[in-house]
């Protein structure tokens, strides 16, 4: 994707944390946008952020620096349905569309 | 179902045919968005409408990518005189604009998406 950087594999046990980086271009910033995609299957909305700080949602938190353009995906309690792609989209402000990372591959192992 | 539907779910092709992939937005959603994913790579973004008018071509690789949608609801992204790079899994997404008190947080919400391969 156009300037947006996070890795590319990681690796988890059930039952732990694990935390997602993802780094962005801040000219024309206005949101940033997490979403976890099984192989073969439609990507899904997990969070949004667009002013600094950190948005809880149940296993699932982001967080979000505007000044830093960074951002990172906490999930907590990790289960093996969790293995997934997890990709990191930023919206510019003249335009409504996304700019997708290439996707984090998160394996959870037992 | 309530979700976006798109159609077929495979295609497959003879490099140099034409292919039409169909998009059924979620009903109400104003936005539609065309994006291509190839294997183990992010979205990349197509093309934009809100409602008929395509507010956003600059994503469609050549001018053999067209799309429409002339009543502001189903989308059809149409690909001419294919090419072995044109495989690639097409996603379609649709979104509101407005959530409630004006706030531009709507996500967009995908479909499965169409599975091409030119052969």
């Amino acid at each position: 994707g156009q300037n947006i950087d996070q890795p590319t594999e990681m690796t988890a046990t059930e039952g732990a944390i694990v935390q997602i980086n993802c780094t962005y271009q801040t000219s024309g910033f206005n949101g940033l946008f997490w979403y976890q995609q099984h192989a073969g299957e439609a990507p899904t909305f997990l969070s949004y952020n667009v002013l600094d700080g950190l948005e809880e949602k149940g296993r699932f938190s982001s967080f979000l620096s505007r000044s830093k353009g960074y951002s990172y995906l906490l999930l907590k309690e990790l289960q093996m349905k969790d293995s997934a792609s997890y990709l990191c989209a930023s919206r510019r402000s003249a335009t409504n569309k996304l700019i997708f990372g290439t996707g984090t591959l998160l394996a959870v192992q037992p | 179902g309530a979700g976006v539907s798109q159609s077929p779910r495979y295609k497959v092709a003879k490099r140099g045919q034409d292919v039409a992939l169909r998009c059924d937005p979620i009903s109400g959603h104003v936005s539609l968005f065309w994006y291509q994913q190839a294997l183990g790579q992010g979205p990349e973004f197509l093309t934009y409408f809100q409602n008929e008018a395509q507010l956003d071509k600059s994503g469609l690789p050549s001018d053999r990518f067209f799309a429409e949608r002339p009543e502001g609801s189903v989308s059809t992204l149409k690909i001419q005189r294919t090419q072995q790079e044109d495989s690639a899994v097409y996603l379609c997404a649709s979104s509101r604009i407005l959530g409630p008190g004006g706030a531009f947080n709507q996500p967009q919400h995908f479909g499965d998406g169409t599975r091409l391969s030119i052969l």
